[in-house]
């Protein structure tokens, strides 16, 4: 079964700087889908990148960029000029092309420090 | 506006009761999803289902149970079985195939025991 792994419980960052959160999973299958979910204090699960296993090129969607290592099977979250807002709990998450369900890594929680 | 609702809120269960939660969407997606957080925890899967009357379990499926009469509902149901109930509970849904993989959220459910 596949597994994702969150090596940092906690992380903290200066607002405006920049901070890195690690993610590593395991699969033996070749095309699948990875995630980053924010879940902010209401719980409510947000979407904040996804990246297709197929596609060499790094997803970015604004302040949020991955890095992708696919041969190492990291997937690591960077938020660029960080802001209040951005504290949250961060998931990463693996879903197969071929799955029907999606695995969740323990998390990480990220402090924005003002 | 297209979403999913979860309710209640917040639900409380006596020893030896079976309580439902619901879930409804209608984003007219055909896959529905279960997951269970305990705090500090990532997402465990509980029951998936991608068509009507057709479920799957997920890894921690004793003492849950679930139907999927309609395509815009998929209610839960925390037997007496379940010793440990007490969790954030949360339902998610999905297009099937390839490029519709992300999961959309519902807000949750705490279910807590007296």
């Amino acid at each position: 079964a596949q597994t994702v792994t969150q090596s940092q419980p906690e992380m903290s960052v200066q607002e405006a700087e920049t901070v890195t959160l690690s993610c590593t999973y395991d699969t033996s299958e070749s095309d699948y889908y990875l995630f980053w979910y924010k879940q902010p204090p209401s719980r409510q699960m947000i979407l904040v990148i996804r990246q297709e296993a197929y596609k060499q090129q790094n997803a970015t969607e604004n302040r949020f960029s991955v890095n992708f290592q696919k041969a190492a099977k990291s997937f690591s979250l960077k938020i660029s000029d960080s802001q209040l807002g951005d504290a949250a709990m961060y998931f990463c998450a693996y879903r197969g092309y071929n799955n029907n369900d999606m695995r969740f890594g323990a998390g990480t929680r990220l402090t924005v420090k003002p | 506006d297209g979403g999913i609702t979860q309710s209640p809120k917040y639900l409380f269960r006596k020893e030896g009761q079976n309580v439902t939660l619901s879930c409804e969407q209608n984003l007219n997606h055909d896959a529905m999803y279960w997951y269970r957080q305990d705090p500090g925890q990532g997402l465990r899967l509980i029951y998936y289902s991608q068509i009507v009357n057709d479920f799957q379990k997920g890894d921690i499926a004793e003492g849950y149970s679930v139907s999927r009469e309609k395509k815009e509902s998929f209610p839960l149901t925390v037997t007496s079985a379940q010793k440990n109930p007490t969790a954030f509970y949360l339902c998610a849904s999905s297009r099937q195939g390839r490029d519709n993989e992300k999961l959309f959220f519902g807000s949750g459910t705490q279910l807590s025991v007296l």
